[in-house]
């Protein structure tokens, strides 16, 4: 099994959908992020926590939102998707930055 | 706030031919620096990283990178490119905000191409 687990990895949803994207992970990591990655504009953090009290804005948060509902398990949610919302979206543990990022498979979203 | 600067959206090199990709940094104090590669419809994967002491790094697949604090600089490199080689490459530096929380920023990524 992955260290890092993201589900659903590929989904189509409709503009005005609510949509949940799930992580998980077995690493005992208490450092989450979700980013988004768009062609040309590499990876942009959405959403950070430390712990499940923690939880932080990225540079891109509006329309999005997150639930660390226990230490292995972030969701990110989006309330009401727009087609602008269409990209690539990973998941990140760290228990230390000087050890870097486990990141998940991703998630591919499309918003019609 | 940190940041990193992969100036080439492309590289294209023949197989069996050196290699190099182009990473510059922006940080206050001491730079923790980050190659990571994506593989077509995969996760983000760690090759290696520059935190302190020696300035040439060291990492997976025969990837290596130098650290030049001179020329702000943390290019990767290998000295014999494969076509398995072919892939997305990020530099990421760590950014420390005011709340102390550590996160890593990422450049935007440079395509790998090595042709047969």
């Amino acid at each position: 099994d992955a260290d890092v687990t993201q589900t659903p990895r590929n989904r189509i949803t409709k503009t005005g959908k609510r949509i949940m994207l799930e992580c998980s992970q077995t690493k005992g990591h208490d450092r989450m992020y979700w980013y988004r990655q768009d062609p040309g504009l590499g990876l942009r953090l959405i959403y950070y926590s430390f712990d499940v009290k923690d939880i932080n804005k990225g540079e891109i948060s509006d329309g999005y939102s997150v639930s660390r509902q226990a230490q292995a398990k972030f969701s990110l949610s989006l309330e009401s998707a727009i087609p602008n919302q269409t990209a690539l979206y990973f998941c990140a543990t760290s228990d230390s930055l000087s050890n870097g990022y486990t990141f998940g498979s991703g998630t591919r979203l499309t918003v019609v | 706030a940190q940041s990193v600067a992969q100036p080439e959206d492309q590289v294209n090199v023949a197989e069996g031919n050196p290699l190099t990709v182009k990473c510059t940094y922006s940080v206050s104090g001491n730079p923790y620096l980050f190659w990571y590669v994506q593989y077509p419809n995969r996760g983000l994967q760690f090759l290696l990283k520059y935190i302190t002491g020696d300035n040439l790094v060291k990492g997976s697949y025969g990837f290596e990178a130098e650290f030049n604090k001179s020329q702000t600089s943390f290019h990767l490199k290998k000295p014999s490119a494969l076509v398995s080689d072919s892939a997305l490459y990020f530099c990421a530096v760590r950014d420390v905000g005011n709340t102390g929380f550590q996160k890593l920023v990422f450049g935007t990524g440079t395509r790998l191409l090595v042709s047969p």
